[in-house]
């Protein structure tokens, strides 16, 4: 059976102290990892797709890298405006191509 | 643009009682899923269709119900609310199961049952 785990559950970060959240993944056939960003109250947003061990990808103060068994999620001088929760998801033949989901970091930028 | 919309954002309903979650998309897509998260928990797949009149079980579909008449619209049915079937609901919307087409998700329904 597919699964994602995601650690930390949360973390606290000083704005600019940077860090990485990380999802480690046991699938068959990964087709894609994904990253969304989910605010309070709102459905999560789409932030990267990564298809292949070694690949990387940046979207301003967030980098995505993936490896065979695990993704990081890094975030480099943190704002309070990146408070939100990181969920990571793959894409698995096996699972029908349809999405499995991580439980989530919950990050909180403090100013 | 309007993306994926849901209706209701918040219910509580009482044990027993029905309702239906509404969810519509403009984006033309074919692919539609209804996504149920519980805290701390990843979402977890209720059901989703590939197109209309074509629909198929998640991963926990029992106590859920669903249609799909048109492109657009892909309502949630909840038969007799139990309190376990209290959670945050997501509808969302793909134009393929292909890797590269992206999931957009609507904003959520908050259901409680007591």
């Amino acid at each position: 059976e597919d699964q994602v785990t995601q650690s930390p559950e949360a973390l606290r970060l000083q704005e600019g102290e940077s860090s990485s959240l990380n999802c480690s993944y046991t699938v068959s056939g990964l087709r894609g990892l994904f990253w969304y960003r989910q605010d309070p109250g709102k459905g999560p947003e789409f932030l990267f797709t990564l298809y292949s061990a070694g690949e990387e990808k940046e979207k301003e103060r967030l980098k995505a890298t993936l490896t065979k068994k695990e993704s990081f999620l890094h975030i480099t001088a943190p704002k309070p405006e990146d408070s939100a929760t990181y969920l990571c998801a793959v894409h698995a033949k096996a699972a029908g191509n349809k999405l499995t989901f991580g439980g989530g970091t919950r990050v909180l930028v403090k100013p | 643009n309007a993306g994926v919309t849901q209706t209701p954002k918040f219910r509580i309903l009482k044990i027993g009682q029905s309702m239906t979650l509404q969810c519509a998309q403009d984006m033309n897509h074919n692919y539609m899923y209804w996504y149920r998260q519980d805290p701390g928990m990843g979402l977890k797949l209720i059901y989703y269709s590939v197109g209309a009149g074509i629909t198929d079980k998640g991963e926990v579909p029992n106590g859920y119900n669903v249609s799909r008449s048109t492109t657009e619209d892909f309502p949630l049915r909840l038969e007799l609310a139990a309190p376990s079937q209290t959670s945050v609901y997501f509808c969302a919307s793909s134009y393929s199961l292909r890797v590269r087409d992206t999931i957009y998700f609507g904003e959520g329904s908050w259901l409680t049952v007591v």
